[in-house]
């Protein structure tokens, strides 16, 4: 069975700081991982994917997760973050079924 | 830029009541799901459906739950006797045919409250 695991419930940071928002993951076929973002009162969005080819996959809002097999990671990662970027983040994992199976989530907290 | 559609956005109801909860997916999708996610807990998988039959389905989705697409646009998900746990915030996803696993397009959810 799948399983993810987020292990920060919410990260506090402020303003054009880095942030690091942590998912592990178990799978024991070949998996496909995604990061989707709630903001408040709204529905999911997915923010992005790995399917294959380069570990490392960027958003558009300059958001960027690496693919570690050995690690079995798929950490998500933003070098300045803005106060628009509060939001609760899911690492989800799926195989070849498509079911999603989601972390438990992080809210990221951006305060000035 | 299309996107699914979800009504009502909140729903009250008595325990033992039956609800109908309302999506309407991207028009050229076929693969439709229910999720669900109680206060506080993680986005959980109900059910997955395609070509008008369910492909999968969670340990949660028991007798009292039911899928149906009814026209050519709504999906549906129904609870026949709601108890106080079905308290949650239901997402209906929606995703495109294809050879790959493309991504899941989310609706904005239906928050039921059951008394």
């Amino acid at each position: 069975a799948q399983s993810v695991t987020q292990l920060d419930s919410q990260v506090p940071v402020f303003e054009e700081a880095p942030v690091e928002l942590r998912c592990n993951y178990s799978s024991s076929v070949s998996v496909y991982l995604f990061w989707y973002v709630q903001y408040p009162n709204q529905g999911l969005q997915l923010l992005l994917k790995y399917l294959s080819g380069s570990t490392l996959v960027e958003s558009i809002n300059g958001f960027e997760a690496e693919f570690n097999k050995s690690q079995t990671s798929f950490h998500l990662r933003k070098p300045s973050v803005h106060i628009s970027d509060t939001a609760e983040f899911f690492c989800a994992v799926s195989d070849r079924f498509q079911k999603l199976v989601f972390g438990t989530g992080t809210r990221l907290l951006v305060s000035p | 830029e299309p996107e699914v559609t979800q009504t009502p956005s909140h729903q009250v109801t008595q325990m033992g009541q039956e609800v109908i909860l309302r999506c309407v997916p991207i028009s050229n999708h076929l693969y439709f799901y229910w999720y669900r996610q109680i206060l506080g807990q993680k986005v959980e998988f109900l059910v997955s459906f395609y070509n008008n039959e369910i492909s999968e389905k969670s340990e949660i989705f028991d007798d009292q739950f039911s899928v149906e697409r009814p026209d050519g646009s709504n999906f549906t998900l129904k609870i026949r006797s709601t108890k106080l746990e079905d308290s949650a915030m239901y997402f209906c996803a929606s995703r495109r045919e294809s050879s790959g696993p493309y991504e899941q397009y989310f609706g904005p959810g239906t928050r039921l409250t059951v008394t």
